[in-house]
């Protein structure tokens, strides 16, 4: 089984100030992480996701996230934030060619102050 | 192209009556899964559907819940009877197989309340 752990529950940050998320995650196999974004009274989005090949992925929103096969982590990182960042940061794990099913973690409040 | 549609946004209804959550996934997509959002325990997965069978149930809670997805194009999470601890955002989201790869696309949500 898998499992996600998100490290904080909120991150306040200035407007421009660069923010890291952090997720680490367990599993025995093989994996594929997901970072998903989820604005006021909205459905999760995705952001951006790593299957394999280069281990710095780059998403939407001037978003990336390194995976780091060692750590276990999936930290997602932007070097210049906004307001409109605002929103609830999840990250997520599937088993590699296994079933469809994600498990998250329990989300990032990223709260970005002007 | 239309997302994920679920209905209704919004419910409140009164302890021990039956509820019925509904959802159209992306046409195409062939994996349905519904998840529960609350404060308390973050985002849980309920029960998974692929080509209309559902693979996975573990998650739904007891007896009290089920789902169905009679067809490709519709599912339905009922809760019967409901009580105020089933009180959470209700997604619906779909995908198309993959091996786990491919991004699962959520709706809006559904906004239970029972009281």
């Amino acid at each position: 089984a898998q499992s996600v752990t998100q490290l904080d529950s909120q991150v306040p940050v200035f407007e421009e100030a660069p923010v890291e998320l952090r997720c680490n995650y367990s599993s025995s196999v093989s994996v594929y992480l997901f970072w998903y974004v989820q604005y006021p009274n909205q459905g999760l989005q995705l952001l951006l996701k790593y299957l394999s090949g280069s281990t710095l992925v780059k998403g939407i929103n001037g978003f990336e996230a390194e995976f780091n096969k060692s750590q276990t982590s999936f930290h997602l990182r932007k070097p210049s934030v906004h307001i409109s960042d605002t929103a609830e940061y999840f990250c997520a794990v599937s088993p590699a060619g296994g079933s469809e099913k994600l498990v998250f973690g329990k989300g990032t409040k990223l709260t970005v102050n002007p | 192209d239309a997302g994920v549609i679920q209905s209704p946004r919004h419910e409140v209804t009164e302890m021990g009556q039956e509820v019925t959550l509904r959802c159209k996934p992306i046409s195409g997509h062939n994996s349905l899964f519904w998840y529960r959002q609350t404060m308390m325990r973050g985002l849980e997965l309920l029960i998974y559907f692929n080509n209309n069978v559902p693979i996975d149930d573990s998650g739904m809670p007891e007896d009290r819940f089920s789902a169905k997805m009679p067809n490709a194009s519709f599912s339905t999470l009922k809760i019967q009877p409901s009580e105020p601890r089933d009180s959470a955002v209700y997604f619906c989201a779909s995908s198309s197989t993959g091996g786990g790869r491919n991004t699962i696309y959520f709706g809006e949500g559904s906004w239970l309340t029972v009281v």
